[in-house]
C-alpha cells in the first residue's frame, strides 16, 4: 500500500517564526488532506489539496502531485497552533493513509 | 461541526467483556470509517462501510466486528476486549472514498 512519511517529527518554535511541514508519499493520490490535532486530542480539517496551492489566513498548503509531496507552511507562529499535524493520503482504495504526524510546539 | 458523534466519548472495561462504539452522522455520507490512534502509530484504519450492509477491512482489524444497518450509525464491536486494544477510537465519514473526510471527537477506551 501507499507509503506517507512526515519531517519534521518534531518542530519547537518561537511565538512569531514561521514554518514548513513536508508530506511524502510513494504513489499518485486522488485525495490529500492536512489536518491538526490539538492538545485536546480533536482533529480538525486544515486542507482538502490533491493537488495545486491554497491558503487559509496564516496558513497554505501546496502539493505537487507528480513530485509526490506536500508542504504545509505555518507564518507568524502562536501558541494556539501547537498540536500534532497530520497528512492524510488515498491513492484510490477509498480510504485514508495517514503519515505519523509532525508535532509542533510554540513557546510563547 | 460535521454533525458526527461519538458515544461514549470514554470507558473503562476489563479484559474480556464486549465492547460497542457507535458513530452516528446527520450528513448522509454514504462513507464511515474507524480508526485507532496509539502513540508512535498515527491513525490506523480498522474497518470502513461504503454503504448500508457494505463494509470492509482496514489495516489492523484483528479483534474488532461492524456494522451499519441504517447510513447514520456505524458500530465498532471488539468481541473480547484485551488491553492491547486500549487506545483512542476515531470515527470518519465522506461522501466519497476520494473526497475530505470529517472525523468525530474520539472514544478514549481503557481495558484493564
Amino acid at each position: 500500500g501507499i507509503q506517507v512519511e512526515q519531517s519534521p517529527p518534531d518542530l519547537i518554535l518561537q511565538e512569531g517564526a514561521n514554518s514548513t511541514l513536508r508530506c511524502n508519499f510513494s504513489d499518485s493520490v486522488n485525495n490529500l488532506q492536512w489536518f491538526h490535532q490539538n492538545p485536546w486530542g480533536q482533529l480538525i480539517n486544515l486542507f482538502y489539496i490533491p493537488s495545486g496551492t491554497k491558503q487559509n489566513g496564516r496558513l497554505s498548503a501546496t502539493t505537487v502531485a507528480t513530485e509526490r509531496y506536500s508542504l504545509l507552511y505555518i507564518s507568524s507562529s502562536q501558541t494556539t497552533d501547537s498540536g500534532v499535524y497530520f497528512c492524510a493520503v488515498d491513492s484510490g482504495s477509498e480510504k485514508l493513509v495517514f503519515g505519523k504526524g509532525t508535532k509542533l510546539t510554540v513557546n510563547p | 461541526d460535521a454533525g458526527i458523534t461519538q458515544s461514549p466519548r470514554h470507558k473503562v472495561t476489563e479484559t474480556g467483556t464486549p465492547v460497542t462504539l457507535r458513530c452516528h452522522q446527520t450528513e448522509n455520507h454514504r462513507y464511515m470509517y474507524w480508526y485507532r490512534q496509539d502513540p508512535g502509530h498515527g491513525l490506523r484504519l480498522i474497518h470502513y462501510s461504503y454503504g448500508v450492509k457494505d463494509t470492509d477491512k482496514g489495516e489492523v482489524s484483528d479483534g474488532y466486528s461492524v456494522s451499519r444497518s441504517k447510513t447514520e450509525d456505524f458500530l465498532l464491536t471488539l468481541e473480547s476486549a484485551t488491553s492491547s486494544q486500549t487506545s483512542v477510537y476515531f470515527c470518519a465519514i465522506s461522501i466519497q472514498g476520494y473526497t475530505e473526510a470529517f472525523f468525530g471527537q474520539g472514544t478514549r477506551l481503557t481495558v484493564v
